[in-house]
């Protein structure tokens, strides 16, 4: 059971939006940066959105993130099959002095 | 362009020992934070550890504290991990992971592919 609560699935067809939430605490999320990884299938996990909010370069901005008070979200729009992928959001616990992970959420592009 | 290649991973028994290794490229290693994360067979990513660029702090998961020991050797450009008294909740798939902050510690940015321990009797 991870720390930061994640839906484990979510799913849209092509050229819709969806958002994946992440939830947390004042010690992590509440307080701190929140980052999204993106995980293609059997690939490495690749930085999506940085401080809350911010895209590296290369990144469409068909995905967006967005925080307010101890929850996170990424949002994507224009769906596009090359989305299907697992979706991690993290962040630093400042109680546990340590990174915490989402469980994860796996997107499916119907 | 920056590279992290992990190695050393292999199937050792439970209660065993193993060190992992990443070899860093195209990047000035001794000025950033590095990582290790892990991901079992079919689940998520869970942070390991880290150690800040000069060695002087680290930062352990509650799952391998006490047990795994992170290091660095900037002349080399080279990251560890050492795993001691391993058990099956350690199999997992283990990423070597630069950190953006130079001389700071900021967030994960660049991944390696990985290394495969497996642990099983």
């Amino acid at each position: 059971q991870s720390v930061l609560t994640q839906p484990p699935s979510a799913s849209g067809t092509p050229g819709q939006g969806v958002t994946i939430s992440c939830s947390g605490s004042t010690t992590n999320i509440g307080t701190n940066y929140v980052y999204w990884y993106q995980q293609l299938p059997g690939t490495a996990p690749k930085l999506l959105i940085y401080r809350n909010h911010q895209r590296p370069s290369g990144v469409p901005d068909r995905f967006s993130g967005s925080k307010s008070d101890t929850s996170a979200s990424l949002a994507i729009s224009g769906l596009r099959s090359e989305d299907e992928a697992d979706y991690y959001c993290a962040t630093w616990d400042g109680s546990l002095s340590g990174w915490l992970f989402g469980g994860g959420t796996k997107l499916t592009v119907l | 362009e920056v590279q992290l290649v992990e190695s050393g991973g292999i199937v050792v028994q439970p209660g065993g020992s193993l060190r992992l290794s990443c070899a860093a490229s195209g990047f000035s290693f001794g000025d950033y934070t590095m990582h290790w994360v892990r991901q079992p067979p079919g689940k998520g990513l869970e942070w390991v550890s880290l150690i800040t660029w000069d060695g002087g702090s680290t930062y352990y998961a509650g799952s391998v504290r006490g047990r795994f020991t992170i290091s660095r050797d900037n002349s080399k450009d080279s990251l560890y991990l050492q795993m001691n008294s391993l058990t099956t909740e350690d199999t997992a798939l283990y990423f070597c992971v630069k950190d953006d902050g130079f001389h700071i510690h900021y967030y994960m940015d660049v991944w390696g592919k990985g290394t495969t321990v497996i642990v099983s009797s």
